[in-house]
């Protein structure tokens, strides 16, 4: 069965820093791969499909790129309101998500 | 506006049976795949099932197969969890999520508020 793992699984960051979060597929899933975000209380949402593309509305700060196993997302400038978990998403075969990675404001 | 408002959650016994229903609205409800995804208090997402806009392909996470059965019913635009011999571990909050219809496979793009279930005696 395909494992997916997450690094860090929570960070602190200032505003305006760039954060990189990192998802890995314990085997080669092409590009079948979202990130979703959720806030305490709130939905997941969803970020980013296909590795590297922006879901509508979508502020531009979110980034993702990757393919086959290895897989980032970014915030170009971290945000307040960014303050959430992160989850990646495989969703080919049976759909899996990682552990998630916290995001806080330093 | 899309919407997708989750029922049927609530204290049950081990062992019992539960049927969450979610309802559908603002989109053409048999032309998307629809999931169930799971959340237990303080932890992360799990999938739990997936169906096809026809129900010709139905999937299962191997910690409900067996157990839980997905239906939908797109004349009613709803969609069904048929959740039996339930344990504590299956305590989460359940969310009705709709796959994006931007190919198959396909990523979530909309989420309920979720309903949620609690297995103890």
């Amino acid at each position: 069965d395909i494992q997916m793992t997450q690094s860090p699984s929570s960070l602190s960051a200032s505003v305006g820093d760039r954060v990189t979060i990192t998802c890995r597929a314990s085997q080669g899933i092409s590009n079948y791969l979202a990130w979703y975000q959720q806030k305490p209380g709130k939905v997941p949402k969803l970020l980013i499909y296909a590795a590297s593309t922006l879901q509508s509305g979508v502020p531009s700060r979110f980034s993702g790129s990757g393919s086959g196993t290895d897989f980032t997302l970014t915030i170009s400038s971290l945000q307040p309101e960014d303050v959430a978990t992160y989850y990646c998403q495989k969703y080919n075969s049976a759909p899996l998500f990682g552990p998630g990675t916290k995001v806080d404001i330093k | 506006e899309v919407q997708l408002v989750e029922s049927g959650g609530g204290l049950v016994q081990p062992g019992r049976s539960l049927r969450l229903s979610c309802a559908a609205s603002g989109f053409t409800f048999d032309d998307y795949a629809m999931h169930w995804v799971r959340q237990a208090p303080g932890k992360g997402l799990e999938w739990v099932s997936g169906i096809s806009w026809n129900s010709g392909s139905i999937g299962y996470a191997d910690s409900v197969k067996g157990r839980f059965t997905i239906s939908r019913d797109n004349a009613k635009n709803s969609l069904y969890l048929q959740m039996n011999s339930l344990r504590a571990e299956d305590t989460a909050l359940y969310y009705c999520a709709k796959a994006a219809g931007l190919g198959v496979p396909d990523a979530f793009d909309i989420w309920g508020q979720g309903t949620m279930v609690t297995v103890s005696s």
